[in-house]
């Protein structure tokens, strides 16, 4: 987690409220990645950039977006959010490379009520 | 359809014996393999990787094998120490660049004193 943080670390939030989850680097790493976790699913991939202004899906994107406007920072959006995006969120960041793979943010524990 | 899996979700073993954790994948295209080991609260860390041209590799106490036929790997832990308490994520890296990581479900390790 050195190097990357995430805001909030926990948050309450109402059923239909946007929600933005923030993570900053200071490595200059250029992929960013969210996901969340949930018991019985592991770690599920939301959205990941592979750039500024370069951003694409995961494999659970329904009901998130994202943006990176700086290399530093990538924003996790909940645009309307439901009970079922409860759940813990963390961010990664990577050079690419496979052999380390990613450093991990402490995570946000977001419940939707 | 989940590409990367742990079958068992948790793991009890005394102090001192070898702790093995399991982990099966569908996707031949992998190129390499990572182990993470998560604490309640934190991220997860990475712990040891290996690549798919590979069948074994050790670090300290902390050996992975892998089994490409049977499109298996293992953690072994050797000797377990109560330290070991975590929840450990087994993930898996495609061919592409963009350095997405696949992870497992999941294994709960108790290591009892």
């Amino acid at each position: 987690d050195a190097g990357i943080t995430q805001s909030p670390r926990h948050k309450v939030t109402e059923t239909g409220t946007p929600v933005t989850l923030r993570c900053h680097q200071t490595e200059n790493h250029r992929y960013m990645y969210w996901y969340r976790q949930d018991p019985g699913h592991g770690l599920r991939l939301i959205h990941y950039s592979y750039g500024v202004k370069d951003t694409d899906k995961g494999e659970v994107s329904d009901g998130y977006s994202v943006s990176r406007s700086k290399t530093e920072d990538f924003l996790l959006t909940l645009e309307s959010a439901t009970s079922s995006q409860t759940s813990v969120y963390f961010c990664a960041i990577s050079t690419g490379g496979a052999v380390y793979g990613y450093t991990f943010g402490s995570g946000t524990r977001l419940t939707v009520v | 359809d989940q590409q990367v899996k742990q079958n068992s979700p948790s793991l009890s073993v005394q102090e001192g014996r070898i702790s093995i954790l399991n982990c099966d994948y569908t996707n031949s295209m992998f190129d390499y393999f990572l182990w993470y080991k998560k604490y309640p609260a934190e991220g997860p860390t990475f712990l040891i990787s290996i690549s798919s041209i590979k069948d074994k590799n050790e670090d300290g106490r902390f050996t992975v094998f892998l089994n490409k036929s049977a499109k298996h790997l293992s953690l072994h832990i050797v000797p377990s120490q109560p330290g070991d308490s975590a929840v450990y994520f087994c993930a898996a890296h495609g061919s592409s660049n963009t350095g997405k990581l696949i992870f497992g479900q999941g294994t709960t390790l108790q290591v009892k004193p």
